[in-house]
């Protein structure tokens, strides 16, 4: 099945205490993004990926990192979590060409304290 | 900066009404896209709108684009309680580097009543 997986799907964690949001894409996409989304802020972008080795800022880029060292897989890293990065994570992936929609992740529901 | 916005941000409505789900974009741009999302759940890709005129359609749902007046509709006939959901529009912006990003509206939360 063609899919876009998250882990893990809920994550407490503390604030300073390092962490990884895993995404793995199965369709061969080229692009690959990740998302926070906040009540009445929609959908954010944080870093986005249009191949191996190629990533650039989205919108709130701030305290977060990412790498593509594969063409299947997009990790999210918080080096130094901190509470008002409490969100809902999403990682999606596209085939890059601009044709088709993103698929999406189950999410990532992340509480920082 | 690109900004997308939707109208209206909630939508309740009686089942078989129409409605209309407007989404305006800043720039120029000639792709957008169509998102359900419903509670607790991930965003699922419902229209690829790739050129000036292009119209869509899926069951009771209906999604065009006018990319000169940067506006694409998400029409709504006879509406039924499983089109309760948010609705998001997301628009691409070639970014400085000649890479591409999707901006997405606020969302659009729909309620169906019965």
């Amino acid at each position: 099945e063609a899919q876009v997986t998250q882990n893990p799907r809920y994550l407490i964690t503390v604030t300073g205490k390092k962490l990884t949001v895993t995404c793995s894409q199965n369709m061969n996409h080229e692009y690959m993004s990740w998302y926070r989304q906040d009540p009445g802020l929609g959908l954010r972008q944080i870093y986005y990926s249009m191949n191996v080795e190629v990533t650039d800022k989205g919108d709130v880029p701030e305290g977060y990192k990412v790498s593509r060292k594969e063409k299947r897989n997009f990790p999210l890293i918080l080096e130094s979590p901190s509470p008002n990065q409490t969100s809902l994570y999403f990682c999606a992936s596209s085939p890059g060409t601009g044709a088709y929609g993103y698929t999406f992740g189950s999410g990532t529901r992340l509480t920082v304290v | 900066e690109l900004k997308v916005e939707q109208n209206p941000l909630f939508l309740s409505m009686q089942e078989g009404k129409n409605y209309t789900i407007y989404c305006n974009y800043s720039t120029t741009s000639d792709r957008l896209y169509w998102y359900r999302q419903d509670p607790g759940k991930s965003l699922e890709s419902l229209f690829v709108l790739l050129s000036n005129g292009a119209v869509k359609q899926e069951g009771r749902l209906m999604a065009s684009l006018d990319t000169k007046a940067r506006l694409s509709t998400l029409h709504i006939t006879a509406a039924v309680h499983d089109l309760s959901a948010t609705y998001f529009c997301a628009v691409t912006e070639i970014a400085t580097s000649g890479t591409y990003k999707y901006i997405f509206g606020t969302g659009t939360r729909l309620k169906v009543l019965a």
